[in-house]
């Protein structure tokens, strides 16, 4: 059973262009959360979906950010026209039910993208 | 969200036991307390978590206060690949980290 697959990795991006990070939940999993991880701070909640749902998306910047989790294929974080400050750590975890529940969540690698 | 308290880094001998505490004083009665550890340059990974009873598995135990007020995660014998930040969090699917406590392995 894949874990939690994060693609790509390392992300550079110019100012001003799309950032477009994927990712795939756990098999069987339909709860999706994406956090940022600044340089030496800590994770911060970003956005939870279910399939083809917002749930809560109270962490997320108001502007430039989006996220989706289509009914096929993986979820997408979307950041338009980045700027240096979106420079970060994007983790997303998935889990089989909300993670208030007895469950556990597990998270991807994450990617990193640098914006020059 | 609760808000949590960690030290900043602890320090701990290989094989010795390693007790990392965490204050989390506005816990609501219902929110589970989780435990997660981060290794550089990886995502964060689970460890444990519990809601009222003291808990046990395979990597570690997890001593909850009667008050629920602070936590204690034990590894029962430190090893050199549990060196990692140590996260601990009450609440709901947010799971907020703080910055976590820095356990350093000593061989």
């Amino acid at each position: 059973n894949a874990g939690v697959m994060q693609n790509p990795r390392h992300l550079v991006r110019r100012r001003g262009q799309e950032a477009r990070l994927r990712c795939s939940p756990m098999k069987g999993h339909s709860h999706v959360y994406w956090y940022r991880q600044l340089p030496e701070e800590g994770l911060k909640f970003m956005v939870y979906l279910q399939k083809e749902n917002i749930i809560d998306e109270s962490g997320m910047p108001k502007e430039r950010f989006s996220a989706e989790f289509p009914k096929e294929g993986p979820s997408i974080l979307r950041i338009q026209q980045v700027v240096r400050g979106d420079s970060a750590a994007y983790f997303c975890a998935s889990s089989l039910q909300e993670t208030e529940v007895n469950t556990e969540a597990f998270f991807g690698q994450g990617t990193r993208l640098t914006v020059v | 969200d609760a808000k949590t308290t960690q030290p900043n880094s602890m320090e701990s001998n290989e094989e010795e036991p390693v007790h990392l505490p965490c204050n989390h004083s506005t816990i609501s009665g219902t929110d589970y307390i989780h435990w997660y550890r981060q290794l550089p340059s990886q995502g964060p990974e689970y460890v444990i978590h519990g809601l009222t009873s003291n808990v046990n598995n395979r990597m570690a135990s997890l001593a909850i206060a009667e008050d629920r007020k602070s936590s204690t995660l034990i590894l029962h014998r430190a090893t050199l690949r549990d060196a990692a930040v140590y996260y601990c969090t009450g609440g709901n699917y947010k799971l907020t980290f703080g910055k976590g406590t820095l356990l350093t392995v000593n061989p």
